[in-house]
């Protein structure tokens, strides 16, 4: 059974810093890799899709790489700003149809 | 923002009452997916669609049954909830396989 892990559950870095979430996951065959954002009270929002045949994807301030020899995913930030904080959570997809998710990391950017 | 509408947005109900939640898409998405949301748990698959009248079970399906009779609406129902099903649900819907593109906001039900 797949398992995702996140750590840590809680970040706090002031503004500005660049930083690295991560992700990491017990079973390496896997198909795609997700990074999602969640508000308070929201839904998740995508951020970014790393197929298994690739490296990373980025997307402006955001860049998402996949090890999957390591089990292992890392979400970078750069130059954070206090709209940033939110949850982030990574959903790994081994069967079709099927996604097991991570607790997440709370992310708090001070101003 | 994506065309996916969850109803209700929270609802209280008693043990043993049937409680049928609705995700509306105005997408015209194929796939669409019901989830759960608890702490320490992060997100549950309850069940999926892959499109009209065809379902599959997530990891926790149990005490759920969903019905998909058009595109654009995926319900799930609690036969009869318990308290263990409190819990926020969400929808998700995607026009690929193998994504989740777009949640809705989610339902917050609470069984007393």
């Amino acid at each position: 059974k797949q398992e995702v892990t996140q750590i840590p559950a809680a970040l706090s870095v002031p503004e500005g810093e660049n930083l690295v979430l991560n992700c990491s996951f017990t079973d390496s065959a896997i198909y795609n890799l997700q990074w999602f954002r969640q508000d308070p009270g929201k839904g998740l929002t995508s951020l970014l899709l790393i197929q298994s045949s690739q490296r990373e994807q980025t997307s402006g301030r955001l860049n998402a790489s996949l090890d999957k020899s390591s089990g292992r995913s890392t979400l970078y930030i750069a130059a954070s700003q206090p709209g940033d904080s939110a949850t982030y959570l990574c959903a790994v997809r081994t069967n079709a149809g099927k996604s097991t998710f991570g607790d997440g990391t709370t992310l708090t950017v001070k101003p | 923002d994506a065309g996916i509408t969850q109803s209700p947005r929270h609802k209280v109900t008693e043990t043993g009452t049937p409680v049928t939640l609705r995700c509306h898409q105005t997408e015209n998405h194929r796939y669409m997916y019901w989830y759960r949301q608890d702490p320490g748990h992060g997100l549950r698959l309850i069940h999926y669609s892959y499109g009209v009248k065809d379902t599959d079970k997530g990891e926790v399906s149990d005490g759920y049954s969903v019905s998909r009779s058009k595109t654009e609406d995926f319900l799930l129902t609690l036969e009869s909830a318990t308290s263990s099903q409190t819990s926020v649900y969400f929808c998700a819907i995607s026009s690929l396989e193998n994504t989740e593109a777009f949640f809705g906001q989610g339902t917050r039900l609470t069984v007393v």
